[in-house]
């Protein structure tokens, strides 16, 4: 039974390129949320996303920042024209539906150089 | 706005002994507290939950306890072992909405 897979686990990025993070939820999860963890900090919620829905981007950045999560595939969270400071550590959480308790994934750490 | 907090940067205890980690909040409308524990390089692991209608949640060596009258909860690991060193997250939600956490304490147990 595998756990909530995410992929790159590291991925570099010049200033300006787009960066995409992958997520798969565990299985029979219909719920995903995506974190970001700044360097020393605690977690911070961005979007939480069910099946071709967005529920609460409330913690999305205006600009630059989106996700996704459609009928097939992974859930996506794309980062257009990174700048320095998107350098963090993404965690992508999933929950089966009605649950408070999330499962994380491994996350992805994004280096913008 | 840090609506939950973690006072305590870091503890240190030695093997054996207990562990006790703190956490206030300052959202009354919080339902469902949850304690996370994260190794460097790796994703947040579940630990132990407890609902706002309950004072004390227990599972083998973690205890839980929530006082709501205070906005605070605590999390006891008895007896401590020396793989509980990590750094350990409270989380709050509400209606099992998103998650919003703490800044962690690092907990370091000595032999």
């Amino acid at each position: 039974n595998a756990g909530v897979m995410q992929n790159p686990r590291h991925l570099v990025r010049r200033r300006g390129q787009e960066a995409r993070l992958r997520c798969s939820p565990m299985k029979g999860h219909s719920h995903v949320y995506w974190y970001r963890q700044l360097p020393e900090e605690g977690l911070k919620f961005m979007v939480y996303l069910q099946k071709e829905n967005i529920i609460d981007e409330s913690g999305m950045p205006k600009e630059r920042f989106s996700a996704e999560f459609p009928k097939e595939g992974p859930s996506i969270l794309r980062i257009q024209q990174v700048v320095r400071g998107d350098s963090a550590a993404y965690f992508c959480a999933s929950s089966p539906e009605g649950a408070g308790k999330q499962y994380f994934g491994p996350g992805t750490r994004l280096t913008v150089t | 706005d840090q609506q939950v907090k973690q006072n305590s940067p870091s503890l240190s205890v030695q093997e054996g002994r207990i562990s006790i980690l703190n956490c206030d909040y300052t959202n009354s409308m919080f339902d469902y507290f949850l304690w996370y524990k994260k190794y460097p390089a790796e994703g947040p692991t579940f630990l132990i939950s407890i609902s706002s209608i309950k004072d004390k949640n227990e599972d083998g060596r973690f205890t839980v306890f929530l006082n709501k009258s205070a906005k605070h909860l605590s999390l006891h690991i008895v007896p401590s072992q020396p793989g509980d060193s990590a750094v350990y997250f409270c989380a709050a939600s509400y209606n099992t909405d998103k998650l919003i956490f703490g800044t962690g304490t690092r907990l370091q147990v000595f032999p």
